[in-house]
């Protein structure tokens, strides 16, 4: 994998549904990996900043787990409500280099 | 704390103007980039800084220039807008250099190029 990917593109689930997603980056030189969450009209805004392999992070009902050896990390939001929708994206820090490599995102949509 | 800001919101350009969308942070944040974001694709970095006097390019920085004379502000310029150039637009900050740092991003502006 030379960029960053997610999948899926997009997502419905009914209120009280439990979902993940997956973003796939290249495993070599890594430093970091970051998930954002991006309601529409807003602002990106940072869940989690990972960067050893094996992390765990956890936020209310969101958590994030990390694997640098095969390169993907998983997001997981337990029991989804509807002010979950939004656009979940990772980015992808290569070490050596000044940049932030952006997935395109996932898109989450809960209904209640 | 403000956070960070970007001016103005919205903008139509003819083609061929030029202007300056302005970011500002207070977080005394060395770090600052500017990103464009397109239906489709992620955002894409257009051009950034590691401190006051000090920018670089990122992937797309065709038509754009920058500057860092303070911390606090980093303009981006349109030389002479295009219609490719219709995004939104967003500054980001983070506090030190690494990546292990959250980035902060600013509301965005959203430009249509006629």
């Amino acid at each position: 994998i030379l960029n960053v990917e997610q999948s899926p593109q997009s997502l419905h689930v009914q209120e009280g549904d439990s979902t993940n997603f997956t973003c796939s980056f290249p495993s070599s030189n890594f430093y970091a990996l970051h998930w954002y969450r991006w309601e529409t009209a807003k602002s990106p805004e940072a869940l989690f900043v990972m960067t050893l392999n094996g992390d765990e992070k956890k936020k209310g009902r969101i958590s994030a787990t990390l694997n640098t050896k095969e390169g993907y990390s998983y997001l997981y939001i337990k029991g989804s409500q509807p002010e979950d929708s939004a656009t979940y994206l990772c980015a992808f820090w290569k070490g050596n280099t000044d940049k932030l490599i952006f997935g395109t995102g996932t898109r989450l949509q809960v209904f209640p | 704390n403000a956070g960070v800001t970007q001016t103005p919101k919205f903008q139509v350009l003819k083609t061929g103007q030029s202007m300056t969308l302005q970011c500002a942070q207070d977080m005394n944040h060395e770090y600052m980039s500017w990103y464009r974001q397109d239906p489709g694709m992620g955002l894409r970095l257009i051009h950034y800084s590691v401190g006051a006097g000090i920018t670089d390019q990122g992937e797309v920085p065709n038509g754009y220039n920058v500057s860092r004379s303070t911390t606090e502000d980093f303009p981006l310029r349109l030389l002479s807008a295009a219609p490719s150039q219709t995004s939104v637009y967003f500054c980001a900050s983070r506090q030190g250099l690494q990546f292990t740092y959250e980035q902060y991003f600013g509301p965005g502006t959203r430009l249509t190029v006629t």
